[in-house]
């Protein structure tokens, strides 16, 4: 079983629509989560944290169930530059040993117009 | 451009050569960490260095790699008697030291080693 899972879409949307994604990890100790946008062929970037009383920045979401594991994206009025691959990452170190990133393999969203 | 940088960005080399990939990360991080990303795959953790100390390396990190960051501040990551199986993107990242799990980690564009 992979440490962190996301469906890996490719999720066709339109313009304006709603978009959740979701991702599961199975370390349970992890210690901090995030979600990464990486457009093609080019460097991973944070999008966001996530905190575990939830948290929202503008259009997006973020949710954490630490009971489940389970880790949450809530894209809400796509645009066309949301177009990217979503990749759910887990902190499985700790800040003093080092910030370990554990990452899915990433949801891949196309939103068309 | 004050952020990481990677050199070279492409790097094609035959079956058995040995490569040397460089990473300048932003100059007040001591943290630096080297990942892999294979096609269709997240980032894989390879190694990490607090100033010129290697703190953690994963066993994903044969014998024919190796990585320094001599004088922590820039790091190398060679690859000794490259295989096929090595081609990927070779990423990497940096960030501060503070008393946070949320550190935020900072990548580079990358070096992109094809291996024919």
């Amino acid at each position: 079983r992979k440490e962190v899972e996301q469906d890996p879409g490719p999720f066709n949307v339109p313009e304006g629509a709603t978009v959740a994604f979701n991702c599961t990890y199975s370390n349970s100790a992890s210690q901090s989560f995030f979600w990464y946008r990486q457009d093609c062929r080019k460097e991973p970037k944070l999008l966001m944290s996530v905190y575990s009383s939830g948290n929202e920045d503008g259009r997006f979401t973020a949710q954490l169930n630490r009971a489940s594991q389970y880790i949450s994206l809530l894209i809400r009025d796509s645009k066309l530059s949301d177009s990217a691959t979503y990749l759910c990452v887990v902190n499985i170190g700790k800040w003093e040993y080092g910030n370990k990133l554990v990452f899915g393999a990433g949801t891949i969203l196309r939103v068309k117009s | 451009d004050t952020g990481v940088s990677q050199d070279p960005r492409h790097k094609i080399t035959k079956r058995g050569q040995n490569v040397t990939f460089r990473c300048d990360p932003i100059s007040e991080h001591n943290r630096l960490y080297w990942y892999r990303q294979t096609l269709g795959q997240g980032p894989e953790f390879l190694t990490y260095f607090q100033n010129e100390a290697q703190l953690e390396k994963s066993r994903l990190l044969s014998d024919r790699f190796s990585a320094e960051r001599p004088k922590g501040s820039f790091s190398t990551l060679e690859i000794q008697r490259t295989e096929q199986g090595d081609s990927a993107m070779y990423l990497c990242a940096s960030s501060l030291t503070r008393a946070s799990s949320y550190n935020e980690q900072f990548f580079g564009p990358g070096t992109r080693l094809t291996v024919l």
